[in-house]
């Protein structure tokens, strides 16, 4: 099983400029999640979706777009790029439901806006 | 909104000895997860170990073993026997049983230095 992944892998933007990073999942998972980690920092939640057409703002949405429209692939948008979305960002998905839902993360991108 | 605090920034142990990773949080909540994830330098997020807010159990993985004490909302990580290995960022994390989409909310890690 390939679990989560993500495409690319590193990438270097411009300011100004936009890109889609990609995310796809083979588990079958309803979950899925966007995160974006700053040096030397925790994991924060940029958008999430509980399913297909169904998506949510979490803790730092500005300047981010997603959309949902398979089970399997939840891409990111990032529009004008700024110095400030310097990070590494995680994919994540997990089963619905209250028990055992461990979120299973693809290996991030790491973004340079320049 | 949750919060999860990790006050040491960094921590250091010798290779077979013992470390201790602190984790509070603040939640107006009853019914919630507790993780610990470890982060190796690939940058994979790994999960070590969870503890259910409603077993007063704590949690035990191998060498890895969590102090859950709900009323302080503590939740420390204990590593015995430590290995070179064991050398990455952890972050502990919660969630909400109750919340919709099973989101979590991190702390800002420790790291783990092993020394052999």
């Amino acid at each position: 099983n390939a679990g989560v992944t993500q495409t690319p892998k590193f990438r270097i933007l411009k300011i100004g400029q936009s890109m889609t990073l990609q995310c796809a999942q083979d588990m079958n998972h309803n979950y899925m999640y966007w995160y974006r980690q700053d040096p030397g920092m925790g994991l924060k939640l940029i958008y999430y979706s509980v399913g297909a057409g169904i998506t949510d703002k979490g803790e730092v949405p500005n300047g981010y777009n997603v959309s949902r429209s398979t089970t399997e692939d939840f891409p990111l948008r990032l529009e004008l790029a700024a110095p400030s979305q310097t990070s590494v960002y995680f994919c994540a998905s997990s089963y619905s439901g209250r028990k055992n839902t461990e979120a299973f993360f693809g290996q991030g991108t790491r973004l340079t806006v320049v | 909104a949750q919060t999860v605090t990790q006050s040491q920034p960094e921590m250091s142990v010798q290779e077979a000895e013992t470390v201790t990773l602190s984790c509070t949080y603040d939640t107006s909540e009853s019914d919630y997860y507790l993780f610990w994830y470890k982060q190796p330098p690939s940058r994979q997020m790994i999960l070590v170990i969870r503890q259910e807010a409603y077993k007063q159990q704590n949690a035990t993985e191998n060498r890895f073993s969590v102090n859950f004490q709900k009323a302080a909302k503590s939740f420390s990580l204990k590593i015995s026997d430590s290995q070179l290995g064991d050398a990455a960022m952890y972050f502990c994390a919660y969630r909400s049983a109750r919340a919709a989409g099973n989101k979590l909310t991190f702390g800002g890690g420790t790291r783990v230095l092993v020394k052999p």
